[in-house]
């Protein structure tokens, strides 16, 4: 069965420093997706990157990149030039071919002033 | 920007009633999901569904569960009997054929009282 763990249940970080959240996952297969997921106060899932596990680039969106170690089977995001906007629980998430996404506990991430 | 929509957002009923969540999906996604998070939790997997049939279940959707595709564009999870730990948030979620992302709803939050 494929396992996704996130190690930090909390994080804090002061506007416009860099943060990077980790995630690890389980699974045999080769071919998968992976993507991290914000959840805000308003409870609202939302999409923030993805990865597709068959490119070797780390995919980047603006201020949010990861880093995709295939072999380790870390997944971790960074975001840069943080900002009050991001305090939000994170989710990182697997999908294997058409199936159920699967996700980790989440780390909550606050942004401080 | 095309959005999956649930309503409602809120819903408050006594155990052993049954309840209707509602979700309409994009509308050129042909596969669906449903998902719950009891607070504080990671979100989990209930059902998928494809071509008019529920292609895989979890575990939690029990005899007690239920979906249905009743019209083009509307997609129902029904809980016949609610017991107090279906308390929750419950996401709908869709995507295309062609790729893996997954788009969530708002969410409806159940609280069986």
């Amino acid at each position: 069965a494929q396992t996704v763990t996130q190690s930090q249940p909390e994080m804090s970080v002061q506007e416009a420093e860099t943060v990077t959240l980790s995630c690890t996952y389980d699974t045999s297969e080769n071919n998968y997706y992976l993507f991290w997921y914000k959840q805000p106060p308003s409870r609202q899932m939302i999409l923030v990157i993805r990865q597709e596990a068959y490119k070797q680039q780390n995919a980047t969106e603006n201020r949010f990149s990861v880093n995709f170690q295939k072999a380790a089977k870390s997944f971790s995001l960074k975001i840069s030039d943080s900002q009050l906007g991001d305090t939000a629980m994170y989710f990182c998430a697997f999908i294997l071919g058409a199936q159920k996404l699967v996700f980790g506990q989440g780390t909550r991430l606050t942004i401080n002033p | 920007e095309p959005e999956v929509t649930q309503t409602p957002s809120h819903q408050v009923t006594q155990m052993g009633q049954e309840v209707i969540l509602r979700c309409v999906p994009i509308s050129n996604h042909l596969y669906f999901y449903w998902y719950r998070q009891i607070l504080g939790q990671k979100v989990e997997f209930l059902v998928s569904f494809y071509n008019n049939e529920i292609s895989e279940k979890s575990e939690i959707f029990d005899d007690q569960f239920s979906v249905e595709r009743p019209d083009g564009s509307n997609f129902t999870l029904k809980i016949r009997s609610t017991k107090l730990e279906d308390s929750a948030m419950y996401f709908c979620a869709s995507r295309e054929g062609g790729s893996y992302e997954q788009y969530f709803g708002p969410g409806t939050r159940l609280t069986v009282t």
